[in-house]
Order: structure tokens, then C-alpha cells, then sequence
């Protein structure tokens, strides 16, 4: 069964400092990895995902992820950080097989605090 | 307006009542999920749907029902609510969830959320 780990509740950074958000995963087979983020009250909103190709994805309001497959991981990362990037930022993954239901899998998400 | 709606947003009930959350999709999206949100577990799948009168069990299904008797409508009901259902409810839907020829096709789109308190 698939599986992924966000191993820090929380990370701290200051305003302009560059940020990472670390996530593992367990999958059979090839894996489609995806992070999503969640504002106070609100649901959750696609940033980015990676399927296939370029190890290095591009997403939403300038954060990237690496994919790395001999470390099995899925970081999320972001040279510059803003304030309003504080949220709640959830990795997910489900295996990337072409037939057949494959559910997402979330992990348990890591709050991002930015202080001014 | 276009999108995914959830109502309502907050519910406050007792122990025994049923409950329907509701869900509803402007986009067609042939796929409709069901999580529920906890400290300490993420998002957990409880039903989808693959199509209208298509639906199956997730990850936490106990004590939930669902119909999709409509594209565009995927009601979540608790039989007889129990305290432990006490959580945050997320819809969302999809338009597939084919292989790589498909990559938009899985992003998954979520509602704002249903807060649900069972007393």
C-alpha cells in the first residue's frame, strides 16, 4: 500500500528566506506525487504535481518540487518566502498505474509559518 | 458560480441524528471523493464515485452512506451520527484519473469543507 511521511509538524522561517518542505513516500511502481495547500477555513488547493519527465516541477506562486527517486522523496521548496505562504501544505501520492481507481494517499500535513 | 460548493459549512448535531453533508460540482467531473480531515491522520478517503450510480468504499467508510444520483451531486449521509464522526468534511472531484495521457485529469478539486460537530 502506498504511504507518505511529512515528518515535521511545523516549519519556522523568516520572511525571505529560502524554504523546504520535506515529504516521503512509499509506492509500488511508478508514482504520481502531488502537494497541495490549505489557507485557514478553506479547502485544499493544487500547487503542483509531478507524472513524469523533469525531476524539477514548477508550480503555483513560485514554489518548485524535486523529485528524487533514490531517496524516494518529494520536497517542496521555494527560494524566496512570503509571508503569506503560511499554511498548511499537504503531500499526496498515488500509484501511477493507466487502468483501474488509484487513490490519493495524503500525508498529514507540515503548518508553514512565515514571520515578517 | 462555477466551481464546488459544500453545505453546510458548519453543522452542530447529537449522537444518533442523521446527517446528509452535501456536495455539489459545476465541472461535469465524472469523479466525486469524500475525505474527512483529522489532527494527526491528514485527509482520509471515506467514499468516491466514478460516475453517477457509481460509488465505492475509501479508506474509513463505516457509518457513511453515499448516492450520486446526479453528475454533479454527491451527498454524504451519517446514518446515526456518532461522536467519533466529529471532523472536518472535504469533497472534492476530478475529471479522470487516467495514466500520463491524462495529467490534468488528475488534480483533485476541493470544496471549502463542511465542519461537523456530533455531541
Amino acid at each position: 500500500a502506498q504511504s507518505v511521511a511529512q515528518p515535521e509538524d511545523q516549519v519556522n522561517v523568516a520572511e525571505g528566506n529560502p524554504l523546504t518542505v520535506k515529504c516521503t513516500y512509499s509506492v509500488s511502481g511508478n508514482p504520481y506525487l502531488f502537494w497541495y495547500v490549505q489557507y485557514p477555513n478553506r479547502g485544499l488547493q493544487f500547487l503542483l504535481k509531478y507524472i513524469t519527465g523533469d525531476n524539477l516541477v514548477k508550480g503555483s506562486y513560485g514554489f518548485e518540487a524535486e523529485f528524487n527517486k533514490s531517496q524516494t522523496s518529494f520536497h517542496l521548496k521555494k527560494p524566496s518566502a512570503l509571508v503569506s505562504d503560511s499554511a498548511l501544505y499537504f503531500c499526496a501520492v498515488r500509484r501511477g498505474r493507466n487502468t483501474g481507481f488509484q487513490k490519493l494517499v495524503f500525508g498529514t500535513g507540515t503548518r508553514l509559518l512565515v514571520s515578517p | 458560480d462555477a466551481g464546488i460548493t459544500q453545505s453546510p459549512r458548519y453543522k452542530i448535531t447529537e449522537t444518533g441524528r442523521q446527517v446528509t453533508l452535501m456536495c455539489h460540482q459545476t465541472w461535469s467531473h465524472s469523479y466525486m471523493f469524500w475525505y474527512r480531515q483529522d489532527l494527526g491522520h491528514g485527509l482520509r478517503l471515506i467514499y468516491y464515485s466514478a460516475a453517477a450510480d457509481i460509488t465505492d468504499k475509501g479508506e474509513v467508510p463505516d457509518g457513511y452512506v453515499v448516492s450520486r444520483s446526479k453528475t454533479e451531486n454527491f451527498p454524504l449521509t451519517l446514518e446515526s451520527a456518532t461522536r467519533s464522526q466529529t471532523s472536518v468534511y472535504f469533497c472534492a472531484s476530478s475529471e479522470g484519473l487516467t495514466g500520463e495521457g491524462g495529467l490534468a485529469k488528475n488534480i483533485q478539486y476541493f470544496g471549502a469543507g463542511t465542519r461537523l460537530s456530533v455531541l
